[in-house]
């Protein structure tokens, strides 16, 4: 199975900063890769997929990149809504979720 | 506007049995692929199992294999997950996810969850 694995698993951060969270998979998957945002209590909800392509709907201060292994989430300048817990899924063999970056207010 | 409901979360002794449900509306059901992922206290997301429109191709995570059954009835709009001898590692959230479209599975749309409790 492919494993995937995010860092940081947790930072704190101030709002109007640019944050970026990585996403490594232990073996390539193209760009078969998706970012989802999860706040307490709630179900997730999907950013990105292919990678870098923006989900209609989502502010475009949100950006994905990479392929192969190695994946970015960028937040270009944090709100206070983007405060939540996010996600990376590859999709190129099965489906497997990275273990969550929880993004705290500093 | 697109709607996924899930019910028949509960509390059940380890080793029962429970099936959820999830019922679906705003959307052509019988033209996307359907999955359920969970989510334990605290912890990640987990996919659990995945099942195409016509109900063609099914498919389970290693850890529920052989005990859940993924379901769906089109002509009622929802989609099912049959759970059978659980486990306490069975506890979680469980989301129905609709898949975007096409071959690629990734989730544009989540229900809201259900619980399931494990536990004698």
């Amino acid at each position: 199975a492919i494993r995937m694995t995010q860092s940081p698993s947790s930072f704190s951060a101030s709002t109007g900063d640019r944050v970026t969270i990585t996403c490594r998979a232990s073996q390539g998957i193209s760009s078969y890769l998706a970012w989802y945002q999860q706040k307490p209590g709630k179900a997730p909800k999907l950013l990105i997929y292919a990678a870098s392509t923006l989900q209609s709907g989502v502010p475009s201060r949100f950006s994905g990149s990479g392929s192969g292994t190695d994946f970015t989430l960028t937040i270009s300048c944090l709100q206070s809504e983007d405060f939540a817990t996010y996600y990376c899924q590859q999709y190129y063999s099965s489906i497997t979720f990275g273990q969550g970056t929880r993004l705290e207010i500093k | 506007e697109v709607q996924l409901v899930e019910s028949g979360g509960g509390l059940v002794k380890p080793g029962g049995s429970l099936r959820l449900s999830c019922a679906a509306s705003g959307f052509t059901f019988s033209s996307y692929s359907m999955n359920w992922v969970r989510q334990a206290p605290g912890k990640g997301l987990e996919w659990v199992s995945s099942i195409s429109s016509s109900s063609s191709y099914i498919y389970y995570a290693d850890s529920v294999k052989g005990r859940f059954t993924i379901s769906r009835d089109n002509a009622k709009n929802s989609l099912y997950l049959q759970m059978n001898s659980l486990r306490a590692e069975d506890t979680a959230v469980y989301y129905c996810a609709r898949v975007s479209g096409g071959d690629y599975v990734y989730f544009d749309y989540w229900g809201q969850g259900t619980l399931v409790t494990v536990s004698s």
